[in-house]
């Protein structure tokens, strides 16, 4: 099974902080996306990448950034932690190409809070 | 523009009732539709999905089918048990860049 794997389930940062948050998928998926979740408004794509050192804005990109160095890393950075941006954060990976491949995977998520 | 539309927002059943949920979207031209399910205060996972060309697919107890021109998919849990309580999502994948267009979910509480 694919997996995705989120360094961590809950942080806690303060305001102004630059906030790294890591995802890993050990299936060579080319696709990777980051969601965040609130109550209410339901899932919104952050960014989304589909190959290495590629990024495309999602739906809610102010505020964020990302890095795909690697195919198998996703990391999205909040350059100056705001307490707005309080949520569930989920990464998620997906193959190309073959039936087996079409579907999304995601990680366990992490719990993000600024205070 | 694609819109994904669940009902019920919530449902309550006994254990061992069958039940279905329902999903609905607005443009028939998609490359597949996804159920997942989300416990409180963790990630998704995913049930099924259904290719654009099939009809139904099946995971044990899960039944979910596709019918891309009225629109609508259903998932239908067989023999419900309490820890079938969670949210269920669907999500329509519907372009090229693989971006997922999530309905709202249904809230399922399954009554010992």
């Amino acid at each position: 099974d694919v997996k995705v794997t989120q360094s961590s389930r809950y942080l806690v940062k303060r305001t102004g902080e630059k906030v790294f948050l890591e995802c890993v998928q050990d299936m060579d998926h080319e696709n990777m996306f980051w969601y965040r979740q609130d109550p209410g408004l339901g899932l919104r794509l952050i960014y989304f990448s589909y190959d290495v050192k590629m990024k495309e804005k999602g739906d809610i990109p102010e505020g964020y950034s990302v890095s795909r160095e690697k195919k198998e890393r996703f990391s999205l950075i909040l350059e100056s932690a705001s307490t707005n941006q309080t949520s569930m954060y989920l990464c998620a990976s997906k193959g190309t190409g073959g039936t087996l491949n079409y579907g999304y995977t995601f990680g366990s998520g992490t719990r993000l809070t600024v205070v | 523009k694609q819109e994904v539309t669940q009902i019920p927002a919530a449902l309550s059943v006994p254990e061992g009732e069958n039940l279905v949920l329902n999903c609905s979207f607005t443009d028939s031209a998609i490359y597949n539709l996804q159920w997942f399910r989300q416990d409180p205060g963790k990630g998704l996972t995913s049930l099924l999905l259904i290719q654009s060309s099939q009809r139904e697919q099946t995971s044990g107890r899960l039944n979910a089918s596709l019918d891309k021109s009225s629109g609508r998919s259903t998932l239908y849990i067989a023999a419900s048990q309490p820890g079938d309580s969670a949210t269920y999502l669907c999500a329509v994948n519907a372009d090229s860049n693989y971006q997922l267009i999530w309905g709202a979910g249904t809230k399922l509480i399954i009554k010992p």
